[in-house]
């Protein structure tokens, strides 16, 4: 599967759009974009995945580049409770999910 | 049924026992993953179960660790003669099918000793 480059930290200020940005300019064309996020102390909770199209979810959006090679989640409306580490994954439908070092997002009031 | 259930959620044992953690995933999940996530890293896979066969194990899990999934219900790891290096967060995830998203467990949380 191919490798992601997420930043290590962002910051977000409550009811703000939160922009989360992911690198996998490797990214073949069978495999998948996931995003997780992992509040502390809980485990991996799956927010929203796509192949080339843009995706909505009550969670979040997805946007993947026209080129696949990058793709960003949205966050419509921070909350303080979206304080977590996000995970950018691509996989190969059929693979495990293998999990890089994510993003610690931090939403302040 | 509305999740993956781990039990113990913390551990605390001596350098040289036997753990075993249980995971229960959702009842109609027929793989179930077991990943193991040390403190500011993201979770590293273990190995996998498709109904009770296990199909892949990473070079992380060493000979003293076993998993078993009798039955292709819930799955237990074991960790023998346990080290300081073991003390981690040891995460199970279900999911229904290959193209679906994993449903996480709480995690057992392990300190050797």
């Amino acid at each position: 599967d191919a490798k992601t480059t997420q930043p290590p930290s962002m910051d977000c200020a409550e009811g703000r759009a939160a922009n989360l940005p992911c690198n996998h300019s490797t990214i073949s064309g069978n495999e998948y974009v996931y995003w997780y996020r992992q509040i502390h102390s809980q485990g991996p909770q799956y927010i929203i995945h796509g192949l080339k199209n843009n995706e909505t979810n009550e969670m979040a959006s997805l946007i993947i580049t026209e080129d696949r090679k990058s793709s960003t989640l949205i966050l419509p409306h921070a909350t303080l409770r979206d304080t977590a580490v996000y995970y950018c994954i691509v996989r190969v439908e059929g693979n495990d999910m293998r999990f890089g070092a994510g993003t610690r997002l931090t939403v302040k009031p | 049924d509305t999740g993956v259930s781990q039990d113990p959620r913390h551990k605390i044992t001596k350098r040289g026992q036997n753990v075993t953690f249980r995971c229960d995933p959702i009842s109609e999940h027929n793989r179930l993953y077991w990943y193991r996530q040390t403190l500011g890293q993201g979770p590293e896979f273990l190995t996998y179960f498709q109904n009770e066969a296990q199909l892949e194990k990473s070079r992380l899990l060493s000979d003293r660790f076993s998993a078993e999934r009798p039955k292709g219900s819930f799955s237990t790891l074991e960790i023998q003669r346990t080290e300081q290096g073991d003390s981690a967060m040891y995460l199970c995830a279900s999911s229904v099918r290959q193209a679906s998203g994993y449903t996480f467990g709480s995690g057992t949380r392990l300190t050797v000793v």
